[in-house]
């Protein structure tokens, strides 16, 4: 069974402060993608990466894709209270970014003002 | 477009009785997909559609679970009977082949008592 790790699960940061949250797995997905879900509501789709090695920015987000394509990370630079949301991470496995996605339990992030 | 739409947003119902979940996708989008998203298991993809068929129900937990899409403007999840452990939130996202980004609906938060 293919897992997605999440890290950290929680983090509370002052406004203006820069982070980093990580996702992991032992096996190797064909394209990975990071969502955003606010409180009461869907996730919504930040970017997708699919080449080993892939680094997207996204305004003050940075998101790589590890080389062997089994983990990525998030970066937030200056962090603002609407970055506050639960990440996700979903990898595919198989041809298409919707075959056989799973998820990651998430980050919980909150940036105090 | 209104996105994708769900209803009810909210179902509390008592054990044993049916319980169906609706999903509007969006207009033109040929993928439809239900997932399920609690604390301890997380956003778990139960089952997607392409082109109104089902292509992967294999994250469904049990015959008591089935979907249905009669049309590509309409989409039901039901569970019967119903259990307290099916409480949860569901979410219906919608997507393009051609563009491999889901959109998710607002969710439906069921609690079985």
């Amino acid at each position: 069974t293919q897992l997605l790790e999440q890290s950290p699960q929680f983090l509370s940061i002052q406004e203006g402060e820069n982070l980093t949250v990580y996702c992991n797995s032992s096996s190797v997905f064909s394209s990975l993608q990071w969502y955003r879900q606010e409180p009461g509501e869907g996730p919504v789709l930040l970017v997708t990466v699919v080449t080993g090695g892939e680094v997207k920015k996204l305004k003050r987000l940075t998101f790589q894709f590890g080389d062997a394509r089994k983990d990525s990370s998030l970066h937030i630079t200056a962090a603002q209270p609407g970055d506050t949301g639960l990440y996700l991470c979903a990898g595919a496995p198989g041809k298409t970014s919707y075959d056989k996605v799973i998820f990651g339990p998430g980050t919980s992030l909150s940036v105090i003002p | 477009d209104a996105g994708v739409i769900q209803s009810p947003r909210h179902e509390v119902t008592e054990m044993g009785q049916e319980v169906t979940l609706r999903c509007k996708p969006i207009s033109g989008h040929d993928y439809l997909f239900w997932y399920r998203q609690t604390m301890m298991r997380g956003l778990e993809l139960l089952i997607y559609f392409n082109n109104n068929v089902p292509i992967d129900d294999s994250g469904m937990p049990e015959d008591r679970f089935s979907a249905k899409m009669p049309n590509a403007s309409f989409s039901t999840l039901k569970i019967q009977p119903s259990e307290p452990r099916d409480s949860a939130v569901y979410f219906c996202a919608s997507g393009s082949g051609r563009r491999e980004t889901q959109y998710f609906g607002p969710g439906t938060r069921l609690l079985v008592l």
